[in-house]
């Protein structure tokens, strides 16, 4: 078990620029879930795939964000038009859950911590 | 909006202390708990859940938790507390009844563990 994979861990960009993170879950889970953490914060939820549909968005998922899961495996989430208000750690989890399942647990990532200048 | 609220943003033990760590949450349905562990330069690990059942769970590292549901509160305990403890440790829930699937955390507590 490898764990949950997010590239690139670390990411400077300017105001203004495009970026994109990718998330490679734990094999075979099929649920996964994009978070977005602040310094002295806890996680706050963003969004969240069942395979490839994507179920669930936070008000915080802001028009420059998107995420996909093509084929149900891996995730990028991209941010447009990046904000200084964007510099955060973006988490990533997965989790494995049968049928429609209510008590699935998430497993997440090292992160990737972006800083807008 | 559920929120999670733990009220202890930081807490300071000498080695050997006993540790309990409030977490209380606003849904007023059925819910699962959870708490995790983030140590310096490391990602959020899991410690314990709670979906049903009993609800003394005991987690690794010799952690447990009670869920009260009377109080909205699943608090963390460990009876002596190690060096290697040191950490920050988010409690979440998430409803069970809704269909919704995020995990709401609280803003965190670290703990700092004195030798």
């Amino acid at each position: 078990d490898t764990g949950v994979s997010q590239d690139p861990r670390h990411k400077i960009t300017k105001r203004g620029q495009n970026v994109t993170f990718r998330c490679d879950p734990i094999s075979e889970h099929n649920r996964l879930y994009w978070y977005r953490q602040t310094l002295g914060q806890g996680p706050e939820f963003l969004t969240y795939f069942q395979n490839e549909a994507q179920l669930e968005k936070s008000r915080l998922l802001s028009d420059r964000f998107s995420a996909e899961r093509p084929k149900g495996s891996f995730s990028t989430l991209e941010i447009q038009r990046t904000e200084q208000g964007d510099s955060a750690m973006y988490l990533c989890a997965s989790s494995l859950a049968r049928g429609g399942s209510v008590a699935d647990t998430q497993y997440f990532g090292p992160g990737t911590r972006l800083t807008v200048l | 909006a559920q929120s999670v609220s733990q009220h202890n943003h930081h807490v300071i033990l000498s080695e050997a202390a006993s540790l309990e760590l409030g977490c209380n949450y606003s849904y007023g349905g059925t819910v699962n708990l959870f708490w995790y562990v983030q140590y310096p330069g490391q990602h959020l690990q899991l410690l314990l859940k709670y979906f049903s059942g009993d609800p003394l769970v005991k987690g690794i590292k010799g952690f447990e938790a009670e869920f009260i549901k009377s109080k909205f509160s699943f608090n963390l305990r460990k009876p002596s507390v190690q060096w290697s403890d040191t950490a920050e440790y988010f409690c979440a829930s998430n409803p069970m009844d809704t269909g919704r699937r995020a995990l709401t955390f609280g803003s965190g507590t670290r703990l700092q563990v004195q030798p």
